[in-house]
């Protein structure tokens, strides 16, 4: 069974551009989750998707971060425009509703610096 | 939200030692994770701790769930060269799978 993919695995943009992450859930899995780690501090958790819907997106920092998930299957994050202190490594997470939580699996990450 | 404190921050042991660490939350947790990320990869569960007073070993692994339910420890014993990486204590923020993490350990092993 593939993992959880997440792409690009690095990006460096410059400050005022924008940045597409894009994760694929393991196949099945309807909730999707994005956290962000900024560096030395703990993994934050950004948003919950349940299939195409947005269940929870309380921790999305603020209005310049968008996360789509069209027709329930790979999810994006769009950041426009980028600042520096969007820096961090971005998780994708997926699981299986009512699994148990050795199900839920997280991707490799994406590790964005912005300069 | 709900914080959790964890420490120490980074360790170097040497090789053959045991390493314990631990993580304080001045929230209750119904349950209590240990989270391993190794290098250029996600993190990877560990051990689930679902009862307070639990113990739970995993190999050399062993993890705790405290009896107030605010705290947790996670033990290695006779630490291998593939122990490095970065620990992170997790829980469910209220009855869902949204996690809240300490901001982890980095283990280094010196050979």
């Amino acid at each position: 069974e593939a993992g959880v993919t997440q792409f690009p695995s690095h990006s460096v943009i410059e400050k005022g551009q924008t940045v597409t992450l894009r994760c694929d859930p393991i196949s099945g899995h309807d909730n999707l989750y994005w956290y962000r780690r900024v560096m030395g501090k703990e993994i934050k958790f950004l948003l919950h998707f349940v299939k195409e819907s947005k269940q929870d997106e309380s921790g999305m920092p603020n209005n310049r971060f968008l996360a789509e998930r069209t027709g329930g299957t790979y999810s994006t994050l769009k950041v426009q425009p980028a600042e520096l202190e969007d820096s961090g490594v971005y998780f994708c997470a997926s699981s299986q509703s009512g699994a148990s939580l050795y199900g839920y699996t997280f991707g490799s990450g994406t590790r964005l610096t912005v300069v | 939200g709900q914080q959790l404190n964890q420490s120490p921050q980074s360790m170097f042991i040497q090789e053959g030692e045991d390493v314990s660490m631990n993580c304080t939350s001045s929230s209750i947790f119904n349950t209590w994770l240990w989270y391993k990320q190794d290098p250029g990869e996600g993190p990877v569960l560990l051990i689930a701790l679902y009862k307070a007073g639990e113990l739970t070993s995993n190999g050399r692994l062993t993890a705790q769930f405290g009896i107030t339910r605010k705290d947790s420890f996670l033990n290695i014993s006779a630490s291998i060269p593939s122990d490095v990486g970065i620990y992170f204590c997790a829980g469910p923020r209220s009855n869902d799978y949204k996690l809240s993490f300490g901001a982890g350990t980095t283990v280094t092993v010196r050979a």
